[in-house]
């Protein structure tokens, strides 16, 4: 079956615009994630959706990023008024939601701001 | 919070020999620790995990090690080979009601023929 699919692979932006990036997890999984890998480094935590209960946002890096997930399917993160700093590359990964189940993750979107 | 730490940053061996990748953890209430293996290019991949119940477990030529009471966890590979080769996470699961992973910083592995 289809994995987690992610769009675009690639993004190239000008500092201070605003980019959606979008995330379809895996049909029937009910608990989805986004994290963020810099060059080089591991993968931070940024937001957890579990079915239809209020997103673990406690890894976001400041009000200039959000996430939401529309009817417990796709999900879309934004970037506001993009820095140099938020190139990386963006995880996002889904599982059954069960207590420490596999989470499958995406190819991830390498996100440039220039 | 969680904080995991992993060591080494690198590691080369050649073709048949094994690898070890060691991670510690700071939160007791930890207790799912996964692997994952990703590849240039591409997402993470779940190699194996261990639930806090179980010392050890064991899949062909990987197998993982868990020390509650030390809290560190570790990756053996045995016999690599040349497809080894990529870039090994670590990672712990808080607690017992989320998914969310803190993971280590990575180890590039490098099996050479």
């Amino acid at each position: 079956g289809a994995g987690v699919s992610q769009s675009p692979s690639n993004k190239v932006t000008e500092k201070g615009k605003d980019v959606e990036l979008r995330c379809d997890p895996i049909s029937g999984h009910t608990a989805l994630y986004w994290y963020r890998q810099s060059l080089g480094q591991g993968l931070e935590f940024l937001i957890y959706f579990q079915g239809n209960s209020a997103p673990d946002k406690s890894g976001l890096p400041s009000d200039r990023f959000s996430a939401e997930r529309t009817g417990g399917s796709v999900s879309t993160l934004t970037i506001q008024r993009t820095q140099q700093e938020d190139s990386a590359v963006y995880l996002c990964a889904s599982s059954l939601g069960t207590a420490n189940t596999e989470a499958f993750f995406g190819q991830g979107t390498r996100l440039t701001v220039v | 919070g969680e904080n995991v730490e992993q060591h080494p940053s690198t590691l080369s061996v050649q073709e048949g020999d094994s690898a070890v990748i060691k991670c510690t953890y700071s939160d007791s209430a930890s207790n799912y620790f996964p692997w994952y293996k990703q590849e240039l290019g591409k997402g993470p991949q779940l190699i194996i995990d261990i639930r806090s119940n179980v010392g050890e477990k064991k899949d062909q030529r990987i197998a993982v090690t868990l020390n509650k009471t030390a809290k560190h966890f570790s990756l053996h590979i045995t016999e690599t080979q040349p497809e080894d080769s990529a870039v090994y996470f670590c990672a712990a699961s808080p607690t017992s009601n989320t998914g969310k992973l803190i993971f280590g910083q990575g180890t590039t592995l490098q099996v050479k023929p």
